[in-house]
């Protein structure tokens, strides 16, 4: 199956800092790739997602960059403000082919601490 | 207001007893999900469904058990013989595609915890 490898585990910046959280995956069907940002106690809640015929993708501060061949994708959170404090899941998913039915498979999470 | 509900939001569970975790969703999709989530770690998959009457097992489906009667509704029971039930449980729900994921939604989630 899907196996999902996010790096780091902690990250801690200075306000107004860009922050980078790099995920890789094994299975090269999978072509759907979100992100989801948790705060402590809270559902998460998807801040960005990217599918497989694309290289990039950036919707205001947040940029998302997948390279198919290496089978890594990552998060660029740039002027980072306190308010993007919390952890940051990377996901994929293949879609329902081969019978893996949609399933998302989540990365371990990386907290992000952004310093005023 | 389209979305997704999880009742209750703390739950406390006595020894050997079932206990049942309420997910509904207004926003007409097709697949619900149940994860679990421990304290650093990610999401691990329970079970899903894609449709009425149909569900399957995810990567950690002993000692869970679900039902999928209503397409609103996809509860989670979690049974005596999971004896590590502690963690908060979150419920998803995306569209169904033939090739592609979908984002999935998530509820607020509830804290099961043993007496």
């Amino acid at each position: 199956g899907e196996n999902v490898e996010q790096h780091p585990s902690t990250l801690s910046v200075q306000e107004g800092d860009s922050a980078v959280i790099k995920c890789t995956y094994s299975d090269s069907a999978s072509n759907y790739f979100p992100w989801y940002k948790q705060e402590l106690g809270k559902r998460p809640q998807l801040i960005i997602d990217i599918r497989s015929n694309v290289g990039e993708k950036k919707d205001q501060r947040i940029a998302v960059t997948l390279n198919k061949t290496a089978k890594h994708f990552s998060l660029h959170i740039t002027e980072t403000q306190p308010e993007d404090s919390a952890v940051y899941f990377c996901a994929a998913s293949r879609g329902n082919s081969g019978g893996s039915n949609y399933k998302l498979t989540f990365g371990k999470g990386t907290l992000l601490t952004v310093n005023p | 207001d389209g979305g997704i509900t999880q009742s209750p939001k703390y739950l406390f569970r006595k020894e050997g007893q079932n206990v049942t975790l309420s997910c509904e969703q207004n926003l007409n999709h097709d697949a619900m999900y149940w994860y679990r989530q421990d304290p650093g770690q990610g999401l691990r998959l329970i079970y899903y469904s894609q449709i009425v009457n149909d569900f399957q097992k995810g990567d950690i489906a002993e000692g869970y058990s679900v039902s999928r009667e209503k397409k609103e509704s996809f509860p989670l029971t979690v049974t005596s013989a999971q004896k590590n039930p502690t963690a908060f449980y979150l419920c998803a729900s995306s569209i169904w595609t033939v090739r592609e994921g979908q984002p999935q939604h998530f509820g607020d989630g509830t804290r099961l915890s043993i007496l």
